[in-house]
């Protein structure tokens, strides 16, 4: 156990429904990241907060996916009209930023669009 | 894409050490190498990172080549916890590859 916590760790949901996955953080952690992974492959880097603030997103976060960390804490990752291409595994990292990342990972959150 | 090449799986012997190479050939001057692994159905574990100098902790032994271009991660005395996905990467951006499908047989 990390410290970092995904909720759920499981969803299944049919295409074009909604979901929303939050990930609480190692609570001195200023550095939130989302990533992505589908079988057979690493993790694909989504987005990341510095605090509140969203300071980068990937190509790979279309217009459908959002992302916030209101408080500059927990973070939540919502998709909206889910595709079957949205099947993955949803990982959520955190970091005490600064010149080095080391960057602890949450256990991630399993997705199966329908 | 990744900036890293490694190969697909390696075999090691429970108790013996496994070697695992990374080639980072693209690398600048100040970006560190890390190595991440992922346990089955697990979320990737940080362990090891280095710039320049041959790093040690309590999990592995990080040695990087004089040019930086390549590295390699050494699991001492391999055991069968130790199976798992092993990832090389040169940027804080995290890009992960592929990695390395380590198997550790009894």
């Amino acid at each position: 156990d990390t410290g970092v916590s995904q909720d759920p760790r499981h969803k299944i949901t049919k295409r074009g429904q909604n979901v929303t996955f939050r990930c609480d953080p190692i609570s001195e952690h200023n550095r939130l990241y989302w990533y992505r992974q589908t079988l057979g492959q690493g993790p694909e880097f989504l987005t990341y907060f510095q605090n509140e603030a969203q300071l980068e997103k990937s190509r790979l976060l279309s217009d459908r996916f959002s992302a916030e960390r209101p408080k500059g804490s927990f973070s939540t990752l919502e998709i909206q009209r889910t595709e079957q291409g949205d099947s993955a595994m949803y990982l959520c990292a955190s970091s005490f930023g600064a010149a080095l990342e080391t960057q602890y990972f949450g256990p991630g959150t399993r997705l199966l669009v329908l | 894409d990744a900036k890293t090449t490694q190969p697909t799986s390696m075999d090691c012997a429970e108790g013996r050490a496994a070697n695992l190479p990374c080639n980072h050939s693209t690398i600048s001057g100040n970006e560190y190498v890390y190595w991440y692994r992922q346990i089955h159905s697990q979320g990737p574990q940080y362990i090891i990172h280095g710039l320049k100098n041959n790093e040690t902790n309590e999990m592995a032994s990080l040695i990087i080549t004089e040019d930086r271009k390549s590295s390699t991660l050494i699991l001492p005395h391999a055991t069968l916890r130790d199976t798992a996905v092993y990832y090389c990467i040169d940027t804080d951006k995290l890009i992960f590859g592929t990695g390395t499908r380590l198997q550790v047989f009894p």
